[in-house]
């Protein structure tokens, strides 16, 4: 099992630019999770999936923010315009319904200047 | 709404002694608690997790955790620290085993002296 896969690590871009974050899940989990962490303010959710379909997303913090998961295997974190105070690091992880831990990637560092 | 509490920001341990990270949360009915840990440019990993039964829970690296429901706490221990150990430790809860969030303390951050 590959664990849950996060691409890119590093992204620096320009304000205003697009930034488009992906993921792919464990294969069977059906949950997905967006979360941010900075120094300032921990690890947030920003929202999570069941099965595909967004089932909370009270944490994106703007209308610039946005996720989707067309299919079990992939989701995407996409912000526009990007901002410097979106810079963190955006961790994604997934589960499985039951007694089960939560998988985290690895991580995309963003950098917004 | 449920939170987690991690009083300890930054807590120093010589190799060998004991550790005991707290954590404090609240929640109105029966929580799922977590420990996770983090290494500096790394995601975080599952050190255990309770959901139900014993209350007393083995991980993995030599770390378990109790939970106690009198005080609403879930504080994580190690007999024996090893310098490896130095990371950022979160405590987390969760509403249910078969709905989705989890909400982190602010982690604490470990320093092991040699």
């Amino acid at each position: 099992d590959a664990g849950v896969i996060q691409s890119p690590r590093h992204e620096v871009t320009e304000m205003g630019q697009e930034v488009t974050l992906r993921c792919k899940p464990i294969s069977g989990h059906d949950y997905l999770f967006w979360y941010r962490q900075t120094m300032m303010r921990g690890l947030e959710l920003l929202i999570y999936f069941n099965n595909n379909v967004p089932i909370d997303d009270s944490g994106m913090p703007e209308d610039r923010f946005s996720a989707k998961m067309p299919n079990a295997s992939f989701s995407t974190l996409k912000i526009q315009p990007s901002e410097p105070r979106d810079s963190a690091v955006y961790f994604c992880a997934s589960r499985r319904t039951g007694p089960y831990g939560y998988t985290f990637g690895s991580g995309t560092r963003l950098t917004v200047v | 709404a449920q939170s987690v509490t991690q009083p300890d920001i930054h807590i120093t341990v010589s190799e060998g002694a004991s550790l005991e990270l707290r954590c404090n949360y609240s929640y109105g009915a029966t929580p799922y608690l977590f420990w996770y840990v983090q290494s500096p440019g790394q995601g975080l990993q599952l050190l255990l997790k309770y959901f139900s039964g014993d209350t007393l829970v083995q991980g993995i690296k030599g770390f378990e955790a109790e939970f106690k429901r009198s005080q609403s706490s879930f504080n994580l221990r190690k007999p024996s620290v090893h310098w490896s150990d130095a990371a950022e430790y979160f405590c987390a809860v969760g509403t249910s085993s078969n709905t989705g969030k989890l909400i982190f303390g602010q982690g604490t951050t470990l320093q092991v002296k040699p």
